[in-house]
């Protein structure tokens, strides 16, 4: 059973660019959240996604940042015109069930932003 | 106030020697509690739950105070492998979404 898979692993793009980041959650895991750890800096929850439904977005900046999770594939979080304080490690977790509180996280992506 | 205060460390302790963290959280009706292992550059990794009557998974102790809203780690007979940052996290909503994290504490285990 493969862990939450994240690609890419590493992502560089230039100032102004559009920046796709891809998570698969665990087979058989419906709930996706995105976090965000600044360097030196904690985790920070950005948003929570079920299948086709934003569920809590209250951590995501309200411009350039989207996220996603279609009924097929895997979900997106996209930061458009990116700047050079969005480079941070990316992590994305799933769980089975919103009653679950255990959340298994995949390795992150890291976005360096030159 | 962080939500989630962690004393950043390092700490840097011997071989075989014992180990304790403290965190403590700004929100009183917060469900429930959790100390995650993150190596560097890597993703964090659930170690244990922490309960009220406390709990113990082989040389870790995790123990919580509700009324001083204070969580701890102890970590007995340090391992270097025990090396990484040990992140205190909160959940306060009772289901996996929102994790509170600490910005974490470091240690370092050395022979």
């Amino acid at each position: 059973n493969a862990g939450v898979m994240q690609n890419p692993r590493h992502l560089v793009r230039r100032r102004g660019q559009e920046a796709r980041l891809r998570c698969s959650p665990m087979k058989g895991h419906s709930h996706v959240y995105w976090y965000r750890q600044l360097p030196e800096e904690g985790l920070k929850f950005m948003v929570y996604l079920q299948k086709e439904n934003i569920i809590d977005e209250s951590g995501m900046p309200k411009e350039r940042f989207s996220a996603e999770f279609p009924k097929e594939g895997p979900s997106i979080l996209r930061i458009q015109q990116v700047v050079r304080g969005d480079s941070a490690a990316y992590f994305c977790a799933s769980s089975d069930m919103p009653g679950n509180t255990e959340a298994f996280f995949g390795q992150g992506t890291r976005l360096t932003v030159v | 106030r962080k939500e989630v205060e962690q004393d950043p460390g390092p700490f840097n302790v011997p071989e075989g020697a014992t180990v304790a963290f403290n965190c403590t959280y700004s929100n009183s009706a917060s469900q429930s509690f959790f100390w995650y292992r993150q190596d560097c550059r890597k993703e964090p990794k659930l170690l244990m739950s922490v309960y009220s009557s406390g709990n113990e998974d082989g040389r870790f102790t995790a123990q919580l105070n509700r009324a001083s809203q204070y969580i701890s780690l102890l970590i007995r007979d340090s391992k270097l492998s025990d090396s990484a940052t040990y992140l205190c996290v909160v959940n306060p909503t009772g289901t996996a979404s929102k994790l509170t994290f600490g910005t974490g504490t470091r240690l370092q285990v050395t022979l």
